[in-house]
């Protein structure tokens, strides 16, 4: 079974300040890994993916993430957060012998100006 | 721009009701897929789909039913619905493979009196 642990309820971060929000998994063979971003009342929008290749992808609104294979991670990350950055945001996982994503619980980030 | 509609954004619906949540995706894709979402637990998946006609059940298919009649339409249906099916659902649609993005609807949140 594939699983994806969202460590942190809540990250709080000032304006300007980077931020990390923090994304491990579990599953068999080679990861397919998503980060998806939810603003209030609203769908879920694709931010950034990893498939294979670099290490480190870039995204939607400055966001990036980094694989790491060893660590079973894949961090999300900004250099300089935004009051607009505050949302929900959900990691996710598969496989390429998968036609489904399993979603972590979600970490609400809040940036206060 | 993909486009995933779902019918209602808000429903209010009583105990023991049929209700019928509706979700039409506009890119031709072959995956359809229907999740709760609730605080604490995150995205769960009901069902999906891969195909006309076919259908898969997810993580939490109890209670829940679903039809898929045409590639653009995936319907979720609550025999009977309970208190405990007040949630948030969301539809979503991807490309068969797994490397590609799911694109979600805007979410149908709804109540169980």
């Amino acid at each position: 079974a594939q699983s994806v642990a969202q460590p942190e309820d809540q990250v709080n971060v000032a304006e300007g300040n980077p931020l990390t929000v923090k994304c491990t998994y579990s599953v068999s063979g080679n990861p397919y890994l998503f980060w998806y971003v939810q603003y209030p009342n609203r769908g879920l929008q694709f931010l950034l993916k990893y498939i294979t290749g670099d290490n480190l992808v870039k995204g939607s609104y400055g966001f990036e993430a980094e694989f790491n294979k060893s660590q079973t991670s894949f961090h999300l990350k900004k250099p300089s957060a935004l009051v607009s950055d505050s949302a929900l945001y959900f990691c996710a996982v598969t496989n390429s012998g998968y036609s489904t994503l399993t979603f972590g619980k979600g970490t609400m980030l809040l940036v206060s100006p | 721009d993909v486009k995933v509609t779902q019918s209602s954004r808000y429903l209010v619906k009583r105990t023991g009701e049929k209700v019928f949540l509706e979700c039409v995706q506009d890119m031709d894709h072959e995956n359809m897929f229907w999740y709760r979402q609730d605080p604490g637990l995150g995205l769960r998946l009901i069902y999906f789909s891969y195909d006309v006609k076919m259908k898969e059940k997810g993580d939490i298919p109890e209670g829940y039913s679903v039809s898929r009649e045409k590639k653009e339409r995936f319907s979720l249906i609550l025999e009977s619905a309970s208190t405990n099916q007040t949630s948030m659902y969301l539809c979503a649609s991807s490309l068969l493979s797994t490397a590609t993005e799911a694109f979600f609807g805007q979410g149908t949140r709804l109540t169980v009196v």
